[in-house]
């Protein structure tokens, strides 16, 4: 079974420019995550769907963060523009549904390192 | 309001030493407690976690972790390191019922000594 999957693994933008990483969560997982790893600082979080609805978008920092999950299954997250502050790793992560009240065991990908520069 | 403390950054050991690498957590209500890893070039793969159930979790690759409500802690242990042990390791609580909002610490570095 394939795990969660990003891309690009990497990417080096400048400041004011525009990416749009992507996420495929493992297939059959409704809830989707978000997190973000700023250099030096702890993994936070981001947002969280459920199918194509944002449960929860409490983490997103600003504006200039857009994600979308047309459809459910794959999701994107868009930076635009880019400041150097938003340089970091950007993981993605799913889990199936119904396991909130259990306990998550919740799958991360490996993350898409950006560099705003 | 949740939260969570790793003690020490950078945890260095020798290899078939104990390793021992510090959890507090701060929570409200009941938590659910996880063990994540990173290796190198990887993503984060779950070790372990604690649901309300025994208090003494037992994960992979040999590692385990104790529930101390008193303490509020839940410090990772694993009896003998291997040289395959190097990687971050993060301590996340979340609240019972919620459906993945991870809280995380700042990560532990463990290096292990030939």
């Amino acid at each position: 079974e394939a795990g969660v999957t990003q891309f690009p693994s990497h990417s080096v933008i400048e400041k004011g420019q525009t990416v749009t990483l992507r996420c495929d969560p493992i297939s059959g997982h409704d809830n989707l995550y978000w997190y973000r790893r700023v250099m030096g600082k702890e993994i936070k979080f981001l947002l969280h769907f459920v199918k194509e609805s944002k449960q929860d978008e409490s983490g997103m920092p600003n504006n200039r963060f857009l994600a979308e999950r047309t459809g459910g299954t794959y999701s994107t997250l868009k930076v635009q523009p880019a400041e150097l502050e938003d340089s970091g790793v950007y993981f993605c992560a799913s889990s199936h549904p119904g396991q909130g009240s259990s306990g998550n065991t919740i799958y991360f990908g490996e993350g898409s390192w950006l560099t705003v520069v | 309001a949740q939260s969570v403390t790793q003690l020490g950054s950078h945890v260095s050991v020798s290899e078939g030493a104990l390793v021992l690498l510090r959890c507090n957590y701060s929570s409200s209500v009941p938590p659910y407690l996880f063990w994540y890893v990173q290796y190198p070039n990887q993503g984060l793969q779950l070790l372990l976690k604690y649901t309300s159930a025994a208090t003494l979790v037992k994960g992979i690759n040999g590692f385990e972790a104790e529930f101390k409500k008193s303490e509020t802690s839940f410090h990772l242990t694993k009896p003998s390191a291997h040289m395959s042990d190097a990687a971050e390791y993060f301590c996340a609580v979340s609240k019972t019922g919620n459906t993945g909002k991870l809280i995380f610490g700042q990560g532990t570095t463990l290096q292990v000594k030939p």
